[in-house]
């Protein structure tokens, strides 16, 4: 089955803790994205990716970190220089990055 | 001015109405128009895809874009309970990120 995997589902996080959320996807698309969801705020670009090794900045990357090392996965690092942690992680991926995206199931970040 | 305009809601009709869920947008670049449907704790799924001006059907669903007013819209006949769920719309310009709305919450009601 083709599609993008998120993991975990849930993840918990600790005060002064970095945490990684995982992004895979196996459609073979060029781009890679990675948005954070509250409710009631819509979807909110953090970073994106459109080529292996290549990233670049979303509307609020302060906080997060990302790497591209494989076109396959483009994994998200929530630092602990990011106070309100807590959302809704979205991945998603498109054949390159003029086209429609595609999402994975997310990931449900909570701060202990 | 936001980029993109989307009524929250919630909306709430009877199982078999017509609903009509719209968008506006200040950005005159914007050529691609998106609708996605997001389940209580899901990720969004594709629902619609349309080019620059114009309508696009399938299925229950239409989506019309008009470049000239700014505004987008999607129309879902025959509601079912099924359709339940929050509806984002999206738009972009060529090489640009998508830019979403804040998505509006529908319950249809059986």
């Amino acid at each position: 089955d083709g599609g993008i995997t998120q993991s975990p589902k849930y993840l918990f996080r600790k005060e002064g803790q970095n945490v990684t959320l995982s992004c895979e996807q196996n459609l073979n698309h060029d781009a890679m994205y990675w948005y954070r969801q509250d409710p009631g705020q819509g979807l909110r670009l953090i970073y994106y990716s459109q080529i292996v090794n290549d990233f670049q900045k979303g509307d609020i990357a302060e906080g997060y970190s990302v790497s591209r090392e494989k076109k396959e996965s483009f994994p998200l690092t929530v630092t602990s220089a990011q106070k309100n942690p807590t959302a809704f992680y979205l991945c998603a991926s498109s054949i390159d990055h003029g086209e429609t995206q595609y999402f994975g199931p997310g990931t449900r970040l909570l701060v202990l | 001015q936001k980029e993109v305009e989307q009524d929250p809601g919630p909306l709430s009709v009877p199982e078999g109405a017509i609903v009509s869920l719209n968008c506006t947008y200040s950005n005159s670049a914007f050529q691609y128009f998106m609708w996605y449907r997001q389940y209580s704790r899901k990720g969004p799924e594709l629902l619609m895809y349309t080019y620059s001006s114009g309508n696009k059907e399938d299925g229950r669903f239409t989506a019309q874009v008009d470049k000239s007013s700014k505004y987008i819209s999607l129309f879902i006949r025959d509601s079912q309970p099924s359709d339940s769920a929050t509806y984002l719309c999206a738009m972009k310009s060529r090489n640009t990120p998508l830019v979403f709305g804040k998505g509006t919450r529908l319950s249809v009601i059986a």
